[in-house]
């Protein structure tokens, strides 16, 4: 069964400032999804950035971007300029690309990381 | 284009009572997940529903949790003789198709049991 491993359960940076979250997970399948969802205190979970491991190139998204590592298995989330509104938990979630043959379904988050922004 | 919607937002039961929560997927959607997040910590697979059928279940108790999601209208989460270790925050998201890696999320329905 694959998991995800978030090893930051708390993280602070100041405004303006970059901060990167860790995420490690395990999997023997070759195809598959990562994602980093946020979740501010609203409890909505909002996609923040999605990554195919397929693709080589490393995912972004304005001030989002991640980076991945396939051989070890790491997809890290670095926010730049980080604002006050970024503020929220951060989950890790990976989800098998071989659903259609027979994969699992769901998607697999790890324990999130609390990101606090400081003025 | 309205997301997934989830009803209701919150909801109040006393020990022994039913839970029942309702989730609209995105129109077009056929694919419904419901996840569970307990406070401080990640959210948790229940089930995966298809229009009529359910794919897998493998996340959800075996007792007094069941899930529908019917050809017509809401995929219904029910929670038959509540405890209080049934509080949490339950989320409904839904894809098109299984090729999707994308869910999208409703904003949750938060149980709390007295």
């Amino acid at each position: 069964a694959q998991t995800v491993t978030q090893s930051q359960p708390e993280m602070s940076v100041q405004e303006a400032e970059t901060v990167t979250l860790s995420c490690t997970y395990d999997t023997s399948e070759s195809d598959y999804y990562l994602f980093w969802y946020k979740q501010p205190p609203s409890r909505q979970m909002i996609l923040v950035i999605r990554q195919e491991a397929y693709k080589q190139q490393n995912a972004t998204e304005n001030r989002f971007s991640v980076n991945f590592q396939k051989a070890a298995k790491s997809f890290s989330l670095k926010i730049s300029d980080s604002q006050l509104g970024d503020a929220a938990m951060y989950f890790c979630a990976y989800r098998s690309a071989s659903a259609s043959q027979g994969g699992s379904e769901k998607l697999v988050f790890g324990k999130g990381t609390k990101l606090t922004v400081n003025p | 284009n309205a997301g997934v919607m989830q009803n209701p937002r919150h909801l109040v039961r006393r020990r022994g009572q039913e839970a029942r929560l309702r989730c609209s997927p995105v129109k077009g959607h056929s694919h419904v997940y419901w996840y569970r997040q307990l406070p401080e910590e990640g959210l948790k697979f229940m089930v995966y529903l298809q229009k009529e059928n359910i794919i897998d279940e493998s996340g959800m108790p075996k007792e007094r949790f069941s899930a529908e999601f019917p050809k017509e209208g809401p995929s219904i989460l029910r929670i038959q003789q509540v405890v209080r270790g049934d509080s949490a925050a339950y989320f409904c998201a839904s894809s098109p198709n299984r090729n999707t890696g994308e869910l999208f999320f409703g904003e949750g329905s938060r149980l709390t049991v007295l």
